[in-house]
């Protein structure tokens, strides 16, 4: 089953504005982290936000935290068309034999027009 | 470093066949993924390893589907027989410490 719900689940903007996508998750996790995927191809890994920190920054990505209400946001700041994909939080949480498991919300679908 | 390697690309099988997938992680990477991706469903976790151990299974929706890791450097995903429910794109992903996954490219699976 699904961990985490993404909301918007599509958005669409102009080129030079933010862009902001919402993610909720159920129970408690060691990591979160957000992904990006191009039509088509693969998921690649954006940012990862540990459970006990509450912002990150990675150059055009800001991605906030919070625990108490089992939520996560990405923002993506002064978008390019470039940046048209569909954006998906993962939550992760410490397996009893070993690593973390993670789990993949529904995605958000990011438009950019120019 | 060429990255998580899947093949094939695309797989086009009748109903019924023995459909295996294959899946070369980083080098160095201790975990390896099993994810399979359709519209309806969304990424779904099949199986996850950990030092080539099977760790957690509890994704693979039925027996006909098994999962092998021989060695650090090889893992398969196997059907049989297959059904054309069974249609998506399926993902190998892996990584060492959890921090952060490597994705293939994904199979790309019909079953006619």
């Amino acid at each position: 089953s699904q961990q985490g719900e993404e909301d918007p689940q599509a958005l669409s903007i102009q080129e030079g504005e933010n862009a902001t996508m919402n993610c909720s998750y159920k129970t408690s996790i060691n990591n979160l982290q957000w992904y990006r995927q191009n039509s088509g191809r693969g998921l690649v890994h954006l940012i990862l936000i540990r459970s006990n920190e509450r912002e990150k920054h990675s150059g055009r990505l800001r991605v906030t935290l919070d625990t108490s209400k089992k939520s996560s946001s990405l923002l993506i700041t002064a978008s390019r068309a470039a940046d048209t994909a569909s954006y998906f939080c993962a939550t992760a949480y410490i397996l009893t034999g070993g690593g973390n498991k993670l789990t993949f919300g529904t995605g958000t679908q990011l438009k950019v027009e120019l | 470093d060429a990255g998580v390697i899947q093949s094939p690309r695309h797989e086009v099988t009748e109903m019924g066949q023995e459909v295996t997938l294959r899946c070369k992680p980083i080098s160095g990477h201790n975990s390896l993924f099993w994810y399979r991706q359709t519209m309806m469903r969304g990424l779904e976790l099949l199986i996850y390893f950990n030092n080539n151990v099977p760790i957690d299974d509890s994704g693979m929706p039925e027996d006909r589907f098994s999962a092998k890791m021989p060695n650090a450097s090889f893992s398969t995903l196997k059907i049989q027989p297959s059904e054309p429910r069974d249609s998506a794109v399926y993902f190998c992903a892996s990584t060492v410490g959890g921090w952060g996954y490597t994705f293939g490219s994904g199979t790309r699976l019909t079953v006619v």
